[in-house]
């Protein structure tokens, strides 16, 4: 069995501060891990993902995660947000080869000026 | 390359009735799998088809079908319809090769929005 806690329902942050999105995760298999971001009546992006290699995963627009297996944790991190991060974080897990992913409940991430 | 496409984008049903939902993946995408986004419950898993087969299925009710086609596409249905089934219906197509890890990139279309009243 497999799931995610998304522990924030929503974070705001000011423009050009740093972003922390947590995530924590259960899996009974070796996991893989993602982040997705869904803007406003869009689907869902890939951010980045984590699947048994390195750590440290950079993705996308400046983001980048951690995956920390002591902790079962894979927390989203920017250094400094923009108004066009504002949209709803996506932390998922699955078993390598199965599309059966297990989303969490997301995160609404609010950028203000 | 075109992304994933899903028809309608938005459509209004009553209770009782039934809806078909389609999504033609990204071309060279072998699988597609269906997710209910609603408010409440988040983003659920339906099912997922390869080659035509479903290959995993979510914990849903008999009331919610699909299918594939030879050419990748794939419909949804959802019969006797209830005021709780509206949502925004997700397709994602990935690049699985049969017996193979996959990527693990699903890429998703914007959606299919449906309203039961």
């Amino acid at each position: 069995a497999q799931s995610v806690t998304q522990l924030d329902s929503h974070v705001s942050v000011s423009e050009g501060t740093p972003v922390l999105l947590r995530c924590n995760y259960s899996s009974s298999y070796s996991p893989s891990l993602f982040w997705y971001v869904q803007h406003p009546n869009k689907g869902l992006q890939l951010l980045l993902k984590y699947t048994s290699a390195a750590t440290l995963v950079k993705g996308i627009n400046g983001f980048e995660a951690e995956f920390k297996k002591s902790e079962t944790s894979f927390h989203l991190t920017k250094p400094s947000a923009h108004m066009s991060d504002a949209a709803e974080y996506f932390c998922v897990v699955s078993r390598l080869g199965n599309n059966d992913m297990r989303f969490g409940a997301g995160t609404r991430l609010t950028v203000k000026p | 390359k075109a992304g994933v496409t899903q028809t309608p984008r938005y459509l209004i049903k009553t209770r009782g009735q039934q809806v078909t939902l389609s999504c033609s993946p990204i071309s060279g995408h072998r699988s597609v799998s269906w997710y209910q986004q609603t408010p409440g419950q988040g983003l659920q898993f339906l099912f997922e088809y390869f080659s035509e087969t479903q290959r995993n299925k979510g914990n849903f009710p008999g009331r919610f079908s699909g299918r594939q086609f030879s050419n990748s596409r794939s419909e949804m249905n959802v019969s006797t319809l209830e005021l709780g089934d509206s949502a925004l219906y997700l397709c994602a197509s990935t690049r699985k090769t049969s017996g193979a890890a996959d990527t693990g990139e699903l890429f998703f279309g914007e959606g299919s929005r449906l309203t039961v009243l």
